[in-house]
């Protein structure tokens, strides 16, 4: 059970190419995230996906796109880099659907350089 | 709309100290409150949640808070710190997406 993985665990790109972050997870939870984590600003949400099949943006949206390809997977594209979204960015899920005492779970995270 | 304010983006501790961390909310109905911790280079864990059903919530590696609606408050308390606590640490209140605080950068002393 390797509970919330992501890869890839580092990368460098150049303004203004693309790439996309992966993250899985093996729990059958229903509910992913995805968070940006800055030097003082705490964790801010990205996209979440409540459920297979729908997503929504959260607090940060500009500059991503996401898919959640199945129940276990969820997807954060950068269409075209920019300096400003140098982060770490973790992914994060949940078990059930829009219930607001469940734990999240967070992968190990993937930090991001834009040049 | 839910947030929470937590004061001190640094915290400095003697080994066997106190550990206090503190954690004050706003939202317009009743909340669920969460403490995640941050060891470096890793992703985040969940310590604790309040969930209503006791106010004195008690968590692993000896970690406890205590909901305080009248002082809107969930203030992360331990009572002697250990090196292994040098962490930073998230508040957080529901609804689901779950809103963060800016986080609280504890240094554990020798």
């Amino acid at each position: 059970n390797a509970g919330v993985t992501q890869t890839p665990k580092f990368q460098v790109l150049k303004t203004g190419q693309s790439m996309t972050l992966q993250c899985a997870q093996d729990m059958n939870h229903n509910s992913m995230y995805w968070y940006r984590q800055d030097p003082g600003m705490g964790l801010r949400l990205i996209y979440y996906s409540a459920s297979e099949g729908t997503t929504d943006k959260g607090e940060v949206p500009n500059g991503y796109n996401v898919s959640r390809l199945n129940k276990r997977e969820f997807s954060l594209r950068l269409e075209s880099a920019a300096p400003s979204q140098t982060s770490v960015y973790f992914c994060a899920s949940s078990e059930r659907t829009g219930i607001t005492t469940d734990t999240q779970y967070f992968g190990p995270g993937t930090r991001l350089t834009v040049l | 709309a839910q947030s929470v304010t937590q004061l001190g983006s640094h915290v400095s501790v003697s080994e066997g100290a106190l550990v206090l961390l503190r954690c004050n909310y706003s939202s317009s109905v009743p909340p669920y409150l969460f403490w995640y911790v941050q060891y470096p280079n890793q992703g985040l864990q969940l310590l604790l949640k309040y969930t209503s059903a006791a106010t004195l919530v008690k968590g692993i590696n000896g970690f406890e808070a205590e909901f305080k609606k009248s002082e809107t408050s969930f203030h992360l308390t331990k009572p002697s710190a250990h090196m292994s606590d040098a962490a930073e640490y998230f508040c957080a209140v529901s609804p689901t997406p779950l809103v963060f605080g800016k986080g609280t950068r504890l240094s554990v002393i020798a």
